[in-house]
Order: C-alpha cells, then structure tokens, then sequence
C-alpha cells in the first residue's frame, strides 16, 4: 500500500519568512495530494490539494507543489502569521472508491513574532 | 465541517469496557470514516462506509467495530480486544466515495483508559 513520509516534524520560522514542508510518497498510482491544517484542539481543515495533472497550485500565501518523477509533494507557506501555526497534515492517494487516503505524520509549525 | 459532529468530547473506559462514540454529519454526503490520532503520528484510517449498510476495514480495525444503518450516522465502539486505545479518535465525511473528494472532519473525541 501507500507511504508517506513528512518532514520536518517541527518547524519554527519568524513571522513574514516562508515556511516549506516535504512529503514523499511510495505508490506511482497516487495523483491526489490534499494538505489538512489541525490548529491546537482543533479539527483538520482541508487548506489545498493539487492533482497529478498540474505541477503547481496556489491561493494566494499557499503554494503546493509536485513533482511525480521523484514522487514527492510540498507545502509553501509565504509570509508566515501567527495564526498559521498550526499542525499541517499531507495524504496521498490514487483517485477512485478502492484505496483511501494515506496521511504523513504531520508536521507543528510555530511562527515566531 | 459544521455539519460533522462528533459525542461526547471526552471519555473514560475502564478495563474490559466497551464504548461507543457518537458521529452525526447533515451534510448528505454518502461516504464516512473513522481515524486515530496518536501523538506524533498522522491519521490512521480504522473504518469506512461508503454507502448506507456497507463498511470496510482500514489499516487497524482491530478491536473496533463500526455499524452504518442510517446515512447521517456511523458510530464507532472501541471494544475490550482494544488494548490501546487511549488516543483522539476523529470522524469525517465526504460527498462520495471517491477518495479525491474532500473530506470534513468532525470535532473529535478524546478516548482515556481509566
């Protein structure tokens, strides 16, 4: 089955740095890459996904991006606020009711002010 | 996701104790799931129904069961054969059963072991 793997499991940048966070992926099948936010006592918040199909996908300070040569996917987080500290989550999965999705281990970003 | 709810928010089970937590979504969507938070871990999927009267197994569905008689419900029982099963159990719920669908994630339920 599928395996990703998250990283960093911590990170800490100052407020208005950017923030990347790497995931990598085992199954060739996948080709959908959802990124969950889980603010403290929270529940995950679907942030953005991005399809095999495209390469890149922004919304407006967060950026994802894939490459499926390497099978690895990453979250880019531009001029950091507080309020983005959070645990962000990456899952892979191949599209279609037979395989669900499979979820990194996460990883808690603290923004410094 | 304000239509996922999950019950109670916190709950103790003694040893040998089965219990049952609560999943209740209004957003009409066909396909359910139940995850296990642990420390340090991601999501770690235990159940999933896809349609009404049906469920599968997911990656550790040992020592829990799951039933789905109604669309708007799906609740999940921790039973004795769990050994460990302190840990922040959530539910979610998506439109279909495709997996590229988005999933909504209830508010979750803290299970501590007495």
């Amino acid at each position: 089955g599928e395996n990703v793997e998250q990283h960093p499991s911590t990170l800490s940048v100052q407020e208005g740095d950017s923030a990347v966070i790497k995931c990598t992926y085992s199954d060739s099948a996948s080709n959908y890459f959802p990124w969950y936010k889980q603010e403290l006592g929270k529940r995950p918040q679907l942030i953005i996904d991005i399809r095999s199909n495209v390469g890149e996908k922004k919304d407006q300070r967060i950026a994802v991006t894939l490459n499926k040569t390497a099978k690895h996917f990453s979250l880019h987080i531009t001029e950091t606020q507080p309020e983005d500290s959070a645990v962000y989550f990456c899952a892979a999965t191949p599209s279609g009711s037979a395989r669900q999705l499979t979820f990194g281990s996460g990883t808690q970003l603290t923004v410094l002010p | 996701d304000g239509g996922i709810t999950q019950s109670p928010k916190y709950l103790f089970r003694k040893e040998g104790q089965n219990v049952t937590l609560s999943c209740e979504q209004n957003l009409n969507h066909d396909a359910m799931y139940w995850y296990r938070q642990d420390p340090g871990q991601g999501l770690r999927l235990i159940y999933y129904s896809q349609i009404v009267n049906d469920f599968q197994k997911g990656d550790i569905a040992e020592g829990y069961s799951v039933s789905r008689e109604k669309k708007e419900s799906f609740p999940l029982t921790v039973t004795s054969a769990q050994k460990n099963p302190t840990a922040f159990y959530l539910c979610a719920s998506s439109l279909g059963g495709d997996t590229s669908e988005t999933q909504y994630f209830g508010p979750g339920t803290r299970l501590l072991v007495l």
